[in-house]
């Protein structure tokens, strides 16, 4: 398994909150994002990174933020939580190189509930 | 918007083997199919991809149609193990950020 670590694995704040997930790997790879997964959506692109400083925005990147000042670590910010996004976050990497060109491997997830 | 139909939901014997159906009949010609599966609340798995020939794997077989509008999924031996959803996804190789998970198959294998 791809060396990827979420922490914290849970987490319970209120609204209005600040509050910031992080996502660690041991692999090296270039490309990092952050995702949602609710019921009846899949999972959705919130943000990438696409290299130390380097991030775009996804799918529904509203209300969230990202910074990369490492190649191993890529955190997501919530300025001010919502109960809107309450959901559970997973972290995946990948890489522009090598017989698994771009594949995607998926931390283990963060649980998150806003209150 | 996912670019893919697949069922909801689908049974399988254990031991059996599992064909797990996709639909993508927009598909373009640099874009590739992807599988993954999720077992559950744990993060998506990959599984397996593949342009216009068939692959496979230590995990799966894929089988693209000669119009690429479809493919199967198939796990040869299936394991109570597998039992997870599993997502086609289709995109273009080099597109980083255009994963579009849909909704999936429940695939249950049953003793």
């Amino acid at each position: 398994d791809a060396g990827i670590t979420q922490s914290p694995r849970h987490k319970v704040t209120e609204t209005g909150t600040p509050v910031t997930l992080r996502c660690h790997q041991t692999e090296n790879h270039r490309y990092m994002y952050w995702y949602r997964q609710d019921p009846g959506h899949g999972l959705r692109l919130i943000h990438y990174s696409y290299g130390v400083k380097d991030t775009d925005k996804g799918e529904v990147s509203d209300g969230y933020s990202v910074s990369r000042s490492k190649t191993e670590d890529f955190l997501l910010t919530l300025e001010s939580a919502t109960s809107s996004q309450t959901s559970v976050y997973f972290c995946a990497i990948s890489d522009d190189s090598g017989s698994l060109y771009n594949e995607q491997f998926f931390g283990p997830g963060t649980r998150l509930t806003v209150l | 918007d996912a670019k893919t139909t697949q069922p909801p939901s689908m049974d399988c014997a254990e031991g059996r083997a599992a064909n797990l159906p996709c639909n993508h009949s927009t598909i373009s010609g640099n874009e590739y199919v992807y599988w993954y599966r999720q077992i559950h609340s744990q993060g998506p798995q990959y599984i397996i991809h593949g342009l216009k020939n068939n692959e496979t794997n230590e995990m799966a077989s894929l089988i693209i149609t000669e119009d690429r509008k479809s493919s199967t999924l198939i796990l040869p031996h299936a394991t109570l193990r597998d039992t997870a959803v599993y997502y086609c996804i289709v995109r273009a190789r080099y597109n980083n950020n255009d994963m579009r998970f849909g909704a999936g198959t429940r695939l249950t294998v049953k003793p």
